[in-house]
């Protein structure tokens, strides 16, 4: 599966639009890009995939680039739960493992 | 619904003694995995059972390690005997395989496992 790279850390203000890059250069025509995320404490939670085409549901949006090469997660209206570690993940495998990096450490305050 | 569910939520150990984790998926998925986060690592992929099946075990650091899943249904892990390197957290999810899924992995609270 491909390697993603995420920054380390960043903060939002509550209730803006928090904004998550992820660079996945050497993608693959098959692979999928997901998005988890890991609350203090807690196991970690799917919030959403998508392969070519942009994704929204209750939780973010996921925007892919036309060439596939990076993505955006957006979180429209961040709030203090949403302080959490952040893990863009690629892979083909749909039933397969999930390969976790170190993911960006989002930091939502008042 | 229940979610995947694990006991203990924490254990403390000595070196040397054999602990067993237990992970309860979410009734119908067929799909079990089990990972874990040593101290200041990632999170790091274990093993994936299919229904008993073992699917894909790369993960499992060695032969102390053991997970088991009679009949399809909840999963062990045993750490026999454990060392100091394998205090951590471990986690275990399970999916759907129906195809129409998102394959989300649905994740436990995990287990805090400290081996003195």
């Amino acid at each position: 599966d491909a390697k993603t790279t995420q920054p380390t850390s960043m903060d939002c203000a509550e209730g803006r639009a928090a904004n998550l890059p992820c660079n996945h250069s050497t993608i693959s025509g098959n692979e999928y890009v997901y998005w988890y995320r890991q609350i203090h404490s807690q196991g970690p939670q799917y919030i959403i995939h998508g392969l070519k085409n942009n994704e929204t549901n209750e939780m973010a949006s996921l925007i892919i680039t036309e060439d596939r090469k990076s993505s955006t997660l957006i979180l429209p209206h961040a709030t203090l739960r949403d302080t959490a570690v952040y893990y863009c993940i690629v892979r083909t495998d749909s039933w397969g493992k999930l390969q976790f990096g170190a993911g960006t450490q989002v930091v939502v305050t008042p | 619904e229940a979610g995947v569910t694990q006991f203990p939520s924490h254990s403390v150990i000595e070196k040397g003694q054999t602990v067993t984790l237990r992970c309860d998926p979410i009734s119908g998925h067929d799909n079990l995995y089990w990972y874990r986060r040593v101290m200041g690592k990632e999170i790091k992929f274990l093993l994936h059972f299919v229904k008993e099946s073992k699917q894909d075990e790369s993960g499992m650091p060695n032969n102390r390690f053991l997970a088991e899943r009679t009949g399809g249904t909840y999963s062990t892990l045993k750490v026999q005997p454990a060392e100091l390197e394998d205090s951590g957290v471990y986690f275990c999810a399970s999916s759907q395989s129906d195809g129409y899924s998102k394959n989300e992995q649905f994740f436990g609270p995990g287990t805090r496992l400290t081996v003195l």
